[in-house]
């Protein structure tokens, strides 16, 4: 069964600080991973895209490594800032008869405190 | 450049009543729509797509319907709404090509509270 597990389901950090989230997935045949930024009350915003042979990407402070041997992919936060509390969102895609199907994650709620 | 427009932003409707939620893209011809719904600490949850005027394949059977009456729009509609079809809507664009790093962008989203 195509699933999109992500972790730490919510984190609190403090301002400055690194993180890092998780996106585990079992989706086959693998199309490409693209994490999402939604802040409260707003659409999802695209941060990064990657397909199949790409192992990083960044984005500004954002960093996003792909393993497609382990089927994970990391989500990397340098230098924290207010700003960046939001819901961080992993979509995997693949290729069905239809057309390209999205799986996505349920989200890390991720809180930067001062 | 491509937006994409979605209204109303905030609903408050009572049990029963209708709904409609109006989608339109510009800049894009031939998109692939999409409506999501994402209930409170939730995933989002794809409700209807078109991949053309007309088309639409529904993901879950639900009070719900949509309609895609010209190209770069797309409605979602309630004949009678239920507690339950609260929720924040999100519509999207996808485009029509087959290629590996296609974006999904999303509209502002519609909080739809029904009382």
């Amino acid at each position: 069964k195509n699933q999109v597990e992500q972790s730490p389901q919510s984190l609190i950090i403090l301002e400055g600080k690194n993180c890092t989230l998780q996106c585990n997935y079992t989706v086959s045949p693998f199309s490409n991973l693209r994490w999402y930024k939604q802040d409260t009350g707003r659409g999802p915003v695209s941060l990064t895209i990657m397909t199949f042979s790409e192992n990083t990407k960044s984005n500004g402070r954002y960093t996003a490594t792909l393993d497609a041997d382990t089927k994970q992919s990391s989500l990397h936060i340098t230098a924290s800032q207010l700003s960046d509390s939001a819901s961080y969102i992993c979509v995997v895609s693949y290729t069905a008869k239809a057309g390209t199907a999205l799986i996505f994650g349920k989200g890390t709620t991720l809180s930067v405190s001062s | 450049s491509q937006t994409i427009h979605q209204w109303p932003a905030t609903l408050v409707q009572p049990v029963g009543s209708p709904l409609s939620l109006e989608c339109t893209v510009e800049g894009t011809s031939n998109p692939n729509l999409y409506w999501y719904r994402q209930a409170a600490g939730r995933g989002l949850q794809l409700l209807f797509y078109s991949v053309g005027i007309g088309q639409i394949s529904s993901e879950v059977p639900q009070n719900l319907s949509a309609s895609r009456p010209q190209d770069r729009q797309f409605i979602l509609s309630s004949k009678k709404l239920l507690l339950s079809d609260s929720g924040f809507y999100l519509c999207a664009w996808m485009e029509a090509r087959a290629s590996g790093a296609n974006v999904l962008t999303f509209g502002a989203g519609s909080r739809l509270t029904v009382l």
